[in-house]
Parts: C-alpha cells; sequence; structure tokens
C-alpha cells in the first residue's frame, strides 16, 4: 500500500518569503513523485516531478522539491512568493514497480497557499 | 505539447438525464487515460483507467454501469454520467499517459457537472 501525507492544508505568506510546503509519503517500493498545482476551477499542471537521479528537482515558475529517502519526504519550496502562487497545491506519488511506463498516482490531500501582499 | 482538452466544461442538468463528457489528447496519442472525480474542497479520487479498445478498470466503490467510459481511439476518452442525480455532481477531471514518458499524467481543465 502507498500514501502520501502533506502536513497543512493552509499554508499562509506574504509576498516575497521563503514558501514551504510538505509532503511524506509511504511505498513499499521506489516512488515516483510528483507536485501538481490547481487554480480555481481548472486542471492540475505539473510543476516538477522526480522519477530517479539527482534528489533536487527543479520546476516551473521557481519551484523546487528534493526528495529525502531517509526521511520519506519530498517538499516544494519556492524562495519568495509571488500573489500569482496562490492555489491549491497536490502532491502525488506512484509507485515505481517497473515494467509498465504508468499507473495509478495516489494524491495527498491538499494544500492551499494564499500569499498576502 | 502534452496538452489535455475537456468538452464541455461546464454542465447543468435535470436529475434523471445523462450526460456526456469528452476527454481529448491534442498533440499526442494516449493509450491510457484516467478519469477523476474532486469535491469541493478535496482531493482528487481515481474512478477508473481506460485503456483505449479495451473495457475501463474501475476502482473499488465505483458504479460501471452508472459512470460509463468508452475509448474509442488513442486521443479521444469518453465518460458518461447514467441517469444522473444531484449527488452526482462534483468536478470531474480526466488525465492522459503521453507515450513513453515515465509515469507522468497530463491534466484535463476539468468539467464541473451540476445536476438539479
Amino acid at each position: 500500500a502507498q500514501s502520501v501525507t502533506q502536513l497543512g492544508s493552509h499554508v499562509s505568506v506574504s509576498e516575497g518569503a521563503l514558501v514551504l510546503l510538505r509532503c511524506n509519503y509511504s511505498s513499499s517500493v521506489p516512488p515516483y513523485l510528483f507536485w501538481y498545482v490547481q487554480y480555481p476551477n481548472q486542471g492540475l499542471q505539473l510543476l516538477l516531478k522526480y522519477t530517479t537521479g539527482a534528489t533536487l528537482v527543479k520546476g516551473i515558475n521557481g519551484f523546487e522539491a528534493e526528495f529525502k529517502k531517509s526521511e520519506t519526504s519530498f517538499h516544494l519550496t519556492k524562495p519568495s512568493a509571488h500573489m500569482s502562487d496562490a492555489a491549491e497545491y497536490f502532491c502525488a506519488l506512484k509507485a515505481n514497480a517497473g515494467g509498465t511506463s504508468y499507473g495509478k498516482l495516489t494524491f495527498g490531500q491538499g494544500t492551499i497557499l494564499t500569499v498576502h501582499p | 505539447g502534452a496538452v489535455v482538452s475537456q468538452h464541455p466544461s461546464r454542465v447543468i442538468c435535470k436529475s434523471g438525464t445523462s450526460v456526456k463528457i469528452e476527454c481529448r489528447s491534442l498533440d499526442f496519442q494516449a493509450t491510457t487515460m484516467f478519469w477523476y472525480r474532486q469535491f469541493p474542497k478535496q482531493s482528487l479520487m481515481l474512478m477508473a483507467t481506460s485503456n483505449e479498445g479495451s473495457k475501463a478498470t474501475y476502482e473499488q466503490g465505483v458504479e460501471k454501469d452508472k459512470f460509463l467510459i468508452n475509448h474509442a481511439s488513442l486521443t479521444l476518452s469518453t465518460l458518461t454520467v447514467t441517469s444522473a442525480h444531484p449527488e452526482d455532481s462534483s468536478f470531474y477531471i480526466c488525465s492522459a499517459v503521453v507515450g513513453l514518458e515515465v509515469a507522468t499524467q497530463y491534466f484535463g481543465p476539468g468539467t464541473r457537472l451540476t445536476v438539479l
């Protein structure tokens, strides 16, 4: 079984401040990990992903995440928040079981990011 | 690249009617598409996995006779909500896998269904 836990359903930061959204996972096999962003009444947009290789992954819009196996974490960060970053963010996991190149995603509960002027 | 569209973006229907939602991969062929349902302020719940040319695989608890899925071509999957009721009102999102790109799903913009 696999699961994803996002700590904090709501995170509020000031514009220009560091953004840190936490994601911890549980998986019996090596995971592929993703961060998606969802704006109101829209689908999900891929921010970044970790599959194999370098554990620090850079994504779009200045976001990055680091895969830490020892901590079973994949926290999302951005050095300086913009007003346009206000959205809901989802961490997701897919088990890297080999063979098939696609499969079910397990999503975290989501974190709503609010950015204050 | 990797654009997924959904139509309609928003639909309102009367209770008892059926509604069809289309999911298209615009610039790639998708052998596998996924259908999700999202309730307000909640995460995405996978409903079914749709494979081109074969029957969809439904998640536990999802009524296959109520949520009919057809994946007739490599660029189109449809979800039909049959005999819709107010409790079926939700945000429905599809996703597709891009060719050989490992693991990544690309999502459509979603369809807001409201059943009166």
